[in-house]
């Protein structure tokens, strides 16, 4: 069975002090990792997708990497507008019939303290 | 540009009446469409999803069910609502099955 851990579940920073989220899965075979943020109340916002192991995407202060175990959203110098729950997806597509899955992680809540 | 539209944003409904919520997407076509409920404390749970018009795959057995009518109109429907079925409920869509899926701002359903 697919699974995908986020750690830690919520993390509390001081403006401008940077950290990194992490997205570690068991997957029998990954076919793309996905970051969102997600605000109270709100839909999912997509940030990046990662495909293969090395890769690494950028937008603003975030950077997302992946490795064959594990991803990482780095926040560099992050801002209040930044707090949010930050939630990871992998997916796996399987052969046959309900060929679909993807799997998402409970989140990290990130509090950004001014 | 791609934009998806889901409504009601809330709603209480009595326990054993019907539902049905509705999605549609505008800007794209033959959009892969997605139906997720999300608990609180756990993670996004995909409900269905479908391919194409009349295509319909379930993921877990449970008292919704899900149409596409049109091509880029998704519907969730329940005969007789539950207690359990309380939840935020989000219609996505993606451009394959294998791309990143763009979600809705999300129904949260109170059933009393």
């Amino acid at each position: 069975e697919d699974q995908v851990t986020q750690s830690p579940e919520a993390l509390r920073l001081q403006e401008g002090e940077s950290s990194s989220l992490n997205c570690s899965y068991t997957v029998s075979g990954l076919r793309g990792l996905f970051w969102y943020r997600q605000d109270p109340g709100k839909g999912p916002e997509f940030l990046f997708t990662l495909y293969s192991a090395g890769e690494e995407k950028e937008k603003e202060r975030l950077k997302a990497t992946l490795t064959k175990k594990e991803s990482f959203l780095h926040i560099t110098a992050p801002k209040p507008e930044d707090s949010a729950t930050y939630l990871c997806a992998v997916l796996n597509l399987y052969s046959g019939a309900g060929s679909y899955q993807l799997t998402f992680g409970k989140g990290t809540k990130l509090s950004v303290i001014p | 540009s791609q934009t998806i539209h889901q409504w009601p944003a809330t709603l209480v409904q009595p326990v054993g009446s019907p539902l049905s919520l509705e999605c549609t997407v505008e800007g794209t076509s033959n959009p892969n469409l997605y139906w997720y409920r999300q608990a609180a404390g756990r993670g996004l749970q995909l409900l269905f999803y479908s391919v194409g018009i009349g295509q319909i795959s379930s993921e877990v057995p449970q008292n919704l069910s899900a149409s596409r009518p049109q091509d880029r109109q998704f519907i969730l429907s329940s005969k007789k609502l539950l207690l359990s079925d309380s939840g935020f409920y989000l219609c996505a869509w993606s451009l394959v099955v294998s791309t990143e899926a763009f979600f809705g701002q999300g129904t949260r359903l109170t059933v009393v």
